[in-house]
């Protein structure tokens, strides 16, 4: 059974620290995704990481991808108060229908 | 372009009433999903269809049925809705193209199964 482990769940932090959430999983698979989803809201792509090795940056954000440890991670820069929200990492499988598992997302909450 | 819509945002049920969601794409993209999002348990997929005319089982398909007689349309249809049944229900699509595509998420449906 494929299962896709996020953590921490809850995290609180505050502006200007850096931090780290973790996604593991436990099939291999070569595509990695991370999503937000702000609350009362839908999901929106983040970053799709497609090979081992694979770094994207976006703003105070920096996602990579070790295919052989089955791990990503996201990295936060400087947290600033926007970026709080929840993130979930996905786990895409492209034999069939291209279907993706999701972590059960790790809470965001920036406090001034 | 409105990428992903779902029909209707929120609805109230009593147990045992039908109802169906819809979803519309007008991407033009291939496959499409149902997904169920509950608190502390991320999102769960439901059913999903690889084209026109198709669909198949998710992880948790139980007490859901689904049809894709166009290729713009998704529809996830509750026989007899139960209170476990309660959720935030997303649609969602992603192309064929590389088959390495993110997927566009409908922005959801409130469910309420009294």
């Amino acid at each position: 059974e494929l299962k896709v482990e996020q953590n921490p769940l809850f995290l609180s932090m505050q502006e200007g620290k850096n931090y780290t959430i973790y996604c593991n999983y436990s099939t291999t698979s070569d595509r990695l995704y991370w999503y937000r989803q702000d609350p009362g809201k839908s999901l929106e792509s983040l970053f799709v990481l497609l090979s081992n090795g694979a770094v994207k940056q976006e703003g105070r954000l920096m996602a990579s991808l070790d295919t052989k440890a089955r791990l990503s991670t996201l990295h936060i820069t400087a947290a600033v108060h926007d970026l709080s929200a929840t993130y979930f990492c996905a786990v895409g499988f492209s034999n069939t229908g291209n279907q993706f598992y999701f972590g059960t997302g790790t809470s965001l909450t920036v406090i001034p | 372009n409105a990428g992903v819509t779902q029909t209707p945002k929120f609805r109230v049920l009593k147990t045992g009433q039908s109802m169906t969601l819809l979803c519309a794409q007008d991407m033009n993209h291939e496959y499409m999903y149902w997904y169920r999002q509950d608190p502390g348990m991320g999102l769960r997929l439901i059913h999903y269809s690889v084209g026109e005319g198709t669909t198949a089982k998710g992880e948790v398909p139980d007490g859901y049925n689904v049809s894709r007689l166009k290729k713009q349309n998704f529809l996830l249809g509750l026989e007899s809705a139960a209170p476990s049944q309660t959720s935030v229900y997303f649609c969602a699509s992603s192309g064929l193209v590389g088959v390495r595509e993110t997927q566009y998420f409908g922005p959801g449906t409130r469910l309420l199964v009294l």
